[in-house]
């Protein structure tokens, strides 16, 4: 039981490049989560996921777009990156309903440059 | 606007002492509240959490204390070790209404335990 898989650890982009950060649980939970944490900063909320096929935009969704295909899985797309989005990146998942209690996976540091 | 407040950004404490990390929120609609921890280049660990309708939850050397009419919780940890030296937030969430499993989460205290 692994819990919550983020790939990958460490990326440096280019400013306009794009990428997908892979996120992978092996719970069984049906709810997952994106966000982003910046320099002395709390966790902000990019997008979350309540099951396969539906997602909805957290706090900070503009310039990421997500899909969730699967249960286990849900990437987080970064379309055209910019310096602003150099950030760590943590995915989350959570039992539905009452079950509260959200797993982190290790994060992804990202630079834009 | 921030609806959940850390206002202390790092605590030193020394070791077999009581380490007190505070938290508090301002939207009445919270009702649940976590703690996480969190080390270097690792993602957040789950630590303890409180419902409203407790003022008091124990687990092991952790309790958290949650003051209601004062929209306050702490977070006590006795005796503090050196390992409990890492970034502490706290979070909340509504209980019910359709975001009752978003977390708002608190900007973190960086706890350092002295041997």
């Amino acid at each position: 039981n692994a819990g919550v898989t983020q790939t990958p650890k460490f990326r440096i982009l280019k400013i306009g490049q794009s990428m997908t950060l892979q996120c992978t649980q092996d719970m069984n939970h049906n709810y997952m989560y994106w966000y982003r944490q910046d320099p002395g900063m709390g966790l902000k909320l990019i997008y979350y996921s309540v099951g396969a096929g539906i997602t909805d935009k957290g706090e900070v969704p503009n310039g990421y777009n997500v899909s969730r295909s699967t249960t286990e899985d849900f990437p987080l797309r970064l379309e055209l990156a910019a310096p602003s989005q150099t950030s760590v990146y943590f995915c989350a998942s959570s039992l539905a309903g009452s079950g509260k209690t959200q797993y982190f996976g290790p994060g992804t540091r990202l630079l834009v440059l | 606007d921030q609806q959940v407040k850390q206002n202390s950004p790092s605590l030193s404490v020394q070791e077999g002492r009581i380490s007190i990390l505070n938290c508090d929120y301002t939207n009445s609609m919270f009702d649940y509240f976590l703690w996480y921890k969190k080390y270097p280049a690792e993602g957040p660990t789950f630590l303890i959490s409180i419902s409203s309708i407790k003022d008091k939850n124990e687990d092991g050397r952790f309790t958290v204390f949650l003051n209601k009419s004062a929209k306050h919780l702490s977070l006590h940890i006795v005796p503090s070790q050196p390992g409990d030296s890492a970034v502490y937030f706290c979070a909340a969430s509504p209980h019910s209404g359709g975001s009752n499993y978003k977390l708002t989460f608190g900007k973190g205290t960086l706890l350092t335990v002295n041997p």
